[in-house]
């Protein structure tokens, strides 16, 4: 059983388009995150979720936009796409915001998006 | 001052060698620190963490060494195998009031010569 799954794993699309990725969770956390992969490896924090409560919302343009309609699934819209929006974005969950010793995070495999 | 700094950015390594990756960071109020592990076309992985009131944690080949002192901490690798070429990164957890986000280092590619 896949833990944190992502919908789709590729996403090709036009600059202007609007695309949305899906997350789901089946490990009863109560926070969830999306992270962005750049070419480099760098990983950073976007959104986090508790409780479907919005706890963290980076410097991220308002193109994005994420929804969380329950504890167990968060979803990315992204609106208006540019070519710099390219990178991997990865869903994460874990019991308490940020993980702790004993709850860390728990990634899934990431959607690679490219805009073209 | 929620920076993790990483280093090196790659490090090659003969099969049975030791790896050594270190990270530093500026702010005392970190509460937890993670490693992760992630191969290619996969999500990061928790690999070890450790508390801040600990100095060493040891998990079959893998160690971390923390220095509260110096505000560093290390990932080594013993008996390093090509199976654990990865990319590895270091993280950090702020405990304050910013809803403990966790931060991550920069990442280290990490290749095993057989």
């Amino acid at each position: 059983d896949t833990a944190v799954s992502q919908t789709p794993k590729y996403l090709v699309t036009q600059m202007g388009n609007d695309k949305s990725i899906k997350c789901e969770q089946n490990l009863g956390h109560d926070t969830m995150y999306w992270y962005k992969q750049d070419s480099k490896k760098f990983l950073k924090i976007m959104f986090s979720y508790n409780n479907k409560e919005l706890i963290i919302n980076e410097t991220v343009p308002n193109r994005f936009s994420p929804k969380s309609p329950d504890k167990a699934h968060l979803n990315l819209h992204i609106n208006s796409l540019e070519l710099g929006d390219s990178a991997v974005y990865f869903c994460a969950s874990s019991h308490f915001p940020g993980g702790s010793y004993n709850s860390p995070l728990h990634f899934g495999n990431g959607t690679r998006l490219t805009v073209t | 001052q929620q920076q993790v700094k990483q280093s090196p950015q790659s490090l090659i390594v003969q099969k049975g060698g030791i790896s050594i990756i270190n990270c530093a960071y500026e702010n005392t109020a970190f509460d937890y620190f993670p490693w992760y592990q992630q191969f290619p076309g996969k999500g990061p992985a928790l690999l070890i963490a450790i508390r801040p009131d600990v100095s060493e944690k040891k998990e079959g080949r893998f160690t971390i060494s923390f220095n509260k002192s110096a505000k560093q901490f290390s990932l080594h690798i013993m008996d390093s195998q090509p199976g654990d070429s990865a990319t590895y990164f270091c993280a950090a957890k702020f405990g304050g009031t910013s809803y403990g986000k966790l931060t991550f280092g920069q990442g280290t590619i990490l290749t095993v010569h057989p």
